[in-house]
């Protein structure tokens, strides 16, 4: 399978920063990735869809100003999350695809942590 | 709405067991996947199924379009089995994005 990578896998930031997690596709070129938040022993939820090259499609619920997504890349997408706050600390995780109807495969995650 | 559902939401088995783990989801899909998510958060891919049956070893899947349904088969339980099994969607109506059921945890005993 296809390998996407996430770095960092854990962080820990003071509140009122920001943090920057960094998802890469390392041997295919994703068309769309996508960013997710997982909450502790609860399932998956998606945040936004990013494309390459465009502005990203944010869920319902989601704060665009506070999650910024860019994807300047086919192969990198990049998650900030501005003026982090602790119930921001959550599971965040990427995941990738070449294009519709093809198989997601999924970062190693990210667990922010905000004190 | 479009919804994915997964039962059961917990299933404790003894080592050696098998299990039958199903999806229910409410619209028809383009692709579903099951995964199985480690103690470290890692999704594993298990299957990219939208329809038909696949075999990989002790598991296997089985998704009946028609019917929205898919399943997950576990046979001979090992402990390295548990874990929690996610199925995902995505719907032919939707906006290319896997939606994700609850999720079942497997708790496989010695």
């Amino acid at each position: 399978g296809a390998v996407v990578s996430q770095h960092p896998s854990w962080v820990i930031c003071k509140s009122g920063t920001s943090v920057k997690i960094e998802c890469r596709s390392l041997d295919f070129q994703a068309t769309t990735m996508f960013w997710y938040r997982q909450f502790p022993k609860q399932s998956l939820m998606l945040m936004a869809t990013s494309n390459e090259g465009s502005k990203a499609t944010y869920e319902q619920g989601v704060e665009k100003d506070k999650f910024l997504i860019n994807h300047a890349s086919l192969t990198l997408s990049t998650l900030t999350v501005t003026s982090a706050h602790p119930e921001d600390s959550s599971f965040y995780i990427c995941s990738a695809t070449r294009d519709r109807n093809t198989e997601a495969f999924f970062g190693q995650g990210t667990r922010l942590t905000v004190v | 709405g479009i919804q994915v559902e997964q039962s059961p939401p917990d299933l404790i088995l003894q080592e050696g067991a098998n299990s039958t783990l199903r999806c229910n989801f409410s619209d028809s899909v383009n692709n579903l996947q099951w995964f199985h998510q480690n103690p470290w958060g890692q999704l594993i891919n298990l299957f990219y199924i939208p329809s038909g049956t696949k075999q990989n070893g002790r598991l296997s899947a089985t998704t009946v379009a028609t019917e929205r349904y898919s399943l997950l088969y576990i046979s001979s339980s090992q402990t390295t089995d548990s874990g929690v099994y996610f199925c995902a969607v995505d719907f032919i109506q939707g906006a290319q994005k896997l939606v994700f059921g609850q999720g079942t945890r497997l708790t496989i005993n010695p």
